[in-house]
């Protein structure tokens, strides 16, 4: 097992462009994360879930945004119609339901920039 | 709504000594967990130490400890001797127990630690 995996590592994309961008969690969590983290702030939270059933979307997630975990596996965040707003790190992260204490592990982030 | 406060924006310590980052949360529940994690510059965000809030004894990792004052909701983190690998952003967070549907973690704005050789 090699932590959660994140895929691209960057993207660069023309304002008004559709990207999305991919996580591999740890095998065995069934809970998954993205944030959001702009520079010097920290995590904002965007969405979670639990095995594929999406739990809560955060106010800061527009309707540009989607997330998605077919089969509770790996997920796709994909943005739509990109604006420079959107130029940020995204971070993945995950962890098991019952791990008690257990933080959740974070992948390395795509950081997306909007020209 | 839950809420995690780091006070000190950038802090710096001579290399071998013991600093501190302070942490101050709001919450209404009884039971939670305190995280402190650390981000490197461009590397990836990795747990440092947690605390569940029904245990008083502090928890502690090798040279990283804290002080956590439940009743003052504080949870502030001590390093020491302090080396230059510690140089990092260090963000304070907050999570309900995990069998609630309401666990995303939350987290403060982040402290910056400098290391002066």
């Amino acid at each position: 097992d090699t932590g959660v995996s994140q895929n691209p590592r960057h993207k660069i994309t023309k304002r008004g462009q559709n990207v999305t961008f991919r996580c591999d969690p740890i095998s065995e969590h069934n809970r998954l994360y993205w944030y959001r983290q702009t520079l010097g702030q920290g995590p904002e939270f965007l969405t979670y879930f639990q095995n594929e059933a999406q739990l809560e979307k955060s106010r800061l997630l527009s309707d540009r945004f989607s997330a998605e975990r077919p089969k509770g596996s790996f997920s796709t965040l994909e943005i739509q119609r990109t604006e420079q707003g959107d130029s940020a790190m995204y971070l993945c992260a995950s962890s098991y339901l019952r791990s008690g204490a257990g933080g959740a592990f974070f992948g390395q982030g795509t950081r997306l920039t909007v020209v | 709504a839950q809420t995690v406060t780091q006070s000190q924006p950038e802090m710096s310590v001579q290399e071998a000594e013991t600093v501190t980052l302070s942490c101050t949360y709001d919450t209404s529940e009884s039971d939670y967990y305190l995280f402190w994690y650390k981000q490197p510059p461009s590397r990836q965000m990795i747990l440092v130490i947690r605390q569940e809030a029904y245990k008083q004894q502090n928890a502690t990792e090798n040279r990283f400890s804290v002080n956590f004052q439940k009743a003052a909701k504080s949870f502030s983190l001590k390093i020491s001797d302090s080396q230059l690998g510690d140089a990092a952003m260090y963000f304070c967070a907050y999570r309900r127990p995990t069998m609630n549907r309401d666990d995303k973690i939350i987290f403060g704005k982040g402290t910056r630690l400098h290391i002066l050789p």
